[in-house]
C-alpha cells in the first residue's frame, strides 16, 4: 500500500516570497501523484497531477510539483505566493486501487 | 457540468442518534467514494464503490456505519450510532474509473455533542 508524509503541518509566509511546501512518499508500484488544495469550508479541488512524462507539473494559478523518483518526492512549489493562496494542501499518492492522502500543510500568507 | 453534491452541509447530533449524508456524483463518474475528514488530518476513505458494488470498505467501521449506492448513483452513508469521535467533516468523491482525478463535494460537517 502507498503512504504519503508531508514534512510541514504549517508554513507561514509573507505575500510575494516563494513557498515550497514538501511531500514524499512510499509505495512499492508505480503510483500517480496529486496535489489538492482546500480553503476554508469547501471540499478539496484539484490543483495538479504526475501521471507520466515530464517530471515538472504546473498548475494555471502559478504552482507546479516536480516528481522526484529517487527521492521519492512530489514537493509544491510557487515563486510568489498571494493572500488568496492562503489555504490547506494536500499530497495524495494513487496506486492501481486506492487513493491516500498526507495529513495536509496549511499554509499562510501574510501581507 | 455540475459537481459532486452532498447534502446536508452541516449536522449537529447527540451522540447515540442517527445520521444520513447524501451524495450525488457527477454525471457518467462510475466511482464514487466517502472519506471521513478529522480536523487537523487528512481525508481517510471509508468506503468506494464501482458502480453500485463495493470496492473496498476496509476502513468503515461496519459495526455503527453503514452506505449504500443504489442504481449506481447517488450514494447515502449513515451512521447508528454516532459517537462523539464521529464529528468530522465527511466528503464524497467520484471518478470516471481508476482512482485518478478524484472530484470532491463540499462535504458535511458532522457535530456530535
Amino acid at each position: 500500500a502507498q503512504s504519503v508524509t508531508q514534512l510541514d503541518s504549517q508554513v507561514p509566509v509573507f505575500e510575494e516570497a516563494p513557498v515550497e511546501l514538501r511531500c514524499n512518499y512510499s509505495s512499492s508500484v508505480s503510483v500517480y501523484l496529486f496535489w489538492y488544495v482546500q480553503y476554508p469550508n469547501q471540499g478539496l479541488q484539484l490543483l495538479l497531477k504526475y501521471l507520466s512524462g515530464s517530471t515538472l507539473v504546473e498548475s494555471i494559478n502559478g504552482f507546479e510539483a516536480e516528481f522526484n523518483k529517487s527521492q521519492t518526492s512530489f514537493h509544491l512549489r510557487k515563486p510568489s505566493v498571494h493572500i488568496s493562496d492562503t489555504a490547506e494542501y494536500f499530497c495524495a499518492v494513487s496506486g492501481p486501487n486506492d487513493m491516500r492522502f498526507g495529513a495536509g500543510t496549511r499554509l499562510t500568507v501574510k501581507p | 457540468e455540475a459537481g459532486v453534491a452532498q447534502s446536508p452541509r452541516y449536522k449537529i447530533i447527540e451522540k447515540r442518534q442517527s445520521v444520513a449524508f447524501w451524495c450525488n456524483p457527477i454525471s457518467g463518474h462510475a466511482t464514487l467514494y466517502w472519506y471521513q475528514q478529522i480536523l487537523g488530518q487528512g481525508p481517510k476513505l471509508l468506503i468506494q464503490f464501482q458502480n453500485n458494488g463495493v470496492v473496498d470498505d476496509s476502513q468503515l467501521p461496519k459495526d455503527r456505519f453503514s452506505a449504500e449506492r443504489l442504481k449506481g448513483v447517488d450514494s447515502t452513508l449513515k451512521i447508528q450510532p454516532a459517537k462523539l469521535e464521529d464529528s468530522a467533516v465527511y466528503l464524497c468523491a467520484s471518478s470516471q474509473g481508476q482512482p485518478l482525478e478524484q472530484y470532491f463535494g463540499p462535504g458535511t460537517r458532522l457535530t456530535v455533542t
